[in-house]
């Protein structure tokens, strides 16, 4: 069965500071895919950025790009420049044919 | 489209009372997935359909919970004699066929079982 951890129930972060948020998975397959989920408070859950397993090249979307270490199954979102709004709950997931979250890290902004 | 909507937002019952779900998903995607999260929780997985056929039901789904997605629009997820710890928000997503598309999520049902 797929396992995603996320190690870091709580990070803080100062505006226009950088945050690294970790995520590891486990799985046998070599096909997948992996996002970075985020959850506001009392809001919807978003798509922040994706990655498919097959490529090597690390995804990017404006302030937000993710370090993937295929070999070691790590899978780790960076955010440059936080902002007020990036406050919430973030969620690493693993895709085959179901998707699989991780227990979630709560991301603090400090103005 | 204004995306993947769910009724009823919140749900407060009694326990042994059958509630019922509804999702609408986005209307050209055709896969719909059911998820339960609970507090300081991620979302888990429950089952997931492929227009009206359901492809895939996890082991949490016991034998009180049963969906449906009769004409492959939208879905409902019905749990029979609840249990207090069926509380939680009850998410469904909706993306297109391909597994790596990203799934669309609504705002969830938050069931209160009393």
């Amino acid at each position: 069965a797929q396992t995603v951890t996320q190690s870091q129930p709580e990070m803080s972060v100062q505006e226009a500071e950088t945050v690294t948020l970790s995520c590891t998975y486990d799985t046998s397959e070599s096909d997948y895919y992996l996002f970075w989920y985020k959850q506001p408070p009392s809001r919807q859950m978003i798509l922040v950025i994706r990655q498919e397993a097959y490529k090597q090249q690390n995804a990017t979307e404006n302030r937000f790009s993710v370090n993937f270490q295929k070999a070691a199954k790590s899978f780790s979102l960076k955010i440059s420049d936080s902002q007020l709004g990036d406050a919430a709950m973030y969620f690493c997931a693993y895709n085959n044919n179901d998707m699989r979250f991780g227990a979630g890290t709560r991301l603090t902004v400090k103005p | 489209d204004t995306g993947v909507s769910q009724d009823p937002r919140h749900k407060i019952t009694k326990r042994g009372q059958n509630v019922t779900f509804r999702c609408d998903p986005i209307s050209e995607h055709n896969r719909l997935y059911w998820y339960r999260q609970t507090l300081g929780q991620g979302p888990e997985f429950l089952t997931y359909f492929q227009n009206e056929a359901q492809l895939e039901k996890s082991r949490l789904l016991s034998d009180r919970f049963s969906a449906e997605r009769p004409k492959g629009s939208f879905s409902t997820l019905e749990i029979q004699r609840t249990e207090q710890g069926d509380s939680a928000m009850y998410l469904c997503a909706s993306s297109p066929t391909l597994p790596g598309n990203e799934q669309f999520f609504g705002p969830g049902t938050r069931l209160t079982v009393l």
